[in-house]
């Protein structure tokens, strides 16, 4: 079945450093990825999203390119702040897994002023 | 517009008691989706409904689970004869058809002792 793999958490870093955490999937059809983020104490958000090979998502300075070639949907950003401090999650829907998402285990960022 | 609302926020329950959550999902949206979050197996799909029906119910863990819809609204987790592995925070989502973006409500952190 579908599946997703993200890079294990904690992952640290220094205020201004910059970020990536990888994501790779599997996956039968044509699925849509997604990043969502939970910042303390809140709700699951959408962060980005792209919906065929080669798009590329951004939002808050957060970028991920779809590459079908490598099955990835690595999330970047090149200068991260304190307030980037949060759970990420790599997701997809589509494919085989019809409407409901397949979301990665997450990876908790803890950025250090 | 208002977004997904949960109800209860947090709800405390003794092993063996029933418990009922609350999914109002964003107006317009045909497409209802339960997940559920937990620290050993991270975010997991429940059940999909479209409209009043539910074309995906692979994820529920246990005939204990259940979940309706009515008038192709307002959702209904309930679980029953709660046991301490069901502690967990359920997380509801809509779309507005089933394969565009989901957007998820605040959660219901449940607790059995």
């Amino acid at each position: 079945g579908d599946s997703v793999t993200q890079m294990e958490g904690p992952v640290t870093l220094s205020e201004e450093a910059f970020l990536t955490i990888n994501c790779t999937y599997t996956a039968t059809g044509y699925p849509s990825l997604f990043w969502y983020v939970q910042y303390p104490g809140e709700g699951l958000q959408l962060l980005l999203k792209a919906t065929k090979a080669d798009d590329k998502g951004s939002n808050k300075g957060f970028e991920a390119t779809y590459r079908k070639e490598t099955t990835s949907f690595h999330l970047e950003k090149g200068s991260v702040q304190v307030s980037d401090s949060a759970v990420y999650f790599c997701a997809l829907n589509g494919g085989s897994s019809a409407s409901k998402i397949i979301f990665g285990s997450g990876t908790r960022l803890s950025i250090r002023p | 517009g208002a977004g997904v609302s949960q109800s209860p926020s947090n709800k405390v329950t003794e092993k063996g008691k029933d418990v009922e959550l609350r999914c109002d999902p964003i107006s317009g949206h045909t497409a209802l989706y339960w997940y559920r979050q937990s620290l050993g197996q991270g975010l997991e799909f429940l059940i999909y409904f479209q409209g009043n029906s539910a074309p995906d119910k692979s994820g529920l863990p246990s005939d204990r689970f259940s979940a309706e819809r009515t008038g192709g609204s307002v959702s209904t987790l309930t679980i029953q004869r709660t046991q301490q592995e069901d502690s967990a925070v359920y997380l509801c989502a809509s779309s507005f058809q089933g394969r565009e973006t989901q957007y998820f409500g605040p959660g219901t952190r449940l607790l059995v002792l």
